[in-house]
């Protein structure tokens, strides 16, 4: 069975950091390409980053570039999303998700997400 | 960036009745068109691809139509499992960007 499960999320003040996580299994995670989708409280979705199964490509939103840094270790089963300098506007719920072979941006599996709140 | 612009907000509608949701994009995408559903404190989940492919154990009474700009997802039959928000996507270009959501009501 697929499972994504994220960690990493709480309540952290404007300008600070988090580094979310999110735990892989039940497929070959490193054939596998990521991203992470986000969604602000009562709002829709919002693509945030993406990485090819060899960390080779790397891309992201515009509102997050510069600030977020995605990154994997295909040895342990991980996804992981470093995130500097929060502003309220990046509070919201992360979730992981897997794309579907050959379809880089077309997601069938997504973990249950994990709550930012950025806040003072 | 694409735009992409879900109608109605909100939809109405009785168990047992058709439901009809459209998608356009503010440039061509295709056919790289997806839909998803996402029920309260879930995570969304995969309905259609390609416009009009069911994903795995997606129920026949969803259907997903159109290429290029204007797109529909129909739900022939509603099931109370039904009612949620769904969501288009086109994963044509990057970045990647979805609708604002359709939410599927009880009438």
């Amino acid at each position: 069975e697929v499972q994504l499960v994220e960690s990493g999320g709480g309540l952290v003040q404007p300008g600070g950091s988090l580094r979310l996580s999110c735990a892989a299994s039940g497929f070959t995670f490193s054939s596998s390409e990521m991203s992470w989708v986000r969604q602000a409280p009562g709002k829709g979705l919002e693509w945030v980053s993406y990485i090819s199964s060899s960390d080779s490509t790397i891309y992201y939103a515009d509102s997050v570039k510069g600030r977020f840094t995605i990154s994997r270790d295909n040895a342990k089963n991980s996804l992981y999303l470093q995130m500097n300098s929060l502003r309220a506007e990046d509070t919201a719920i992360y979730y992981c998700a897997r794309a579907i072979p050959g379809y880089r941006l077309l997601f069938d599996y997504w973990g249950q997400g994990t709550l930012v709140t950025v806040s003072s | 960036e694409i735009l992409m612009t879900q109608s109605p907000a909100t939809l109405s509608v009785s168990p047992g009745e058709r439901a009809t949701l459209s998608c356009r994009a503010s440039q061509s995408v295709s056919s790289n068109l997806a839909w998803y559903q996402q029920k309260p404190g879930q995570a969304p989940r995969l309905l259609i691809y390609g416009a009009s492919t069911r994903a795995t154990g997606i129920p026949a009474r969803f259907s997903g139509s159109g290429s290029g700009t204007e797109f529909t997802l129909t739900i022939s039959s509603l099931q109370s499992e039904d009612f949620a928000v769904y969501y288009c996507q086109q994963y044509n270009n990057w970045p990647s960007v979805f609708g604002q959501g359709t939410k599927v009501e009880i009438k």
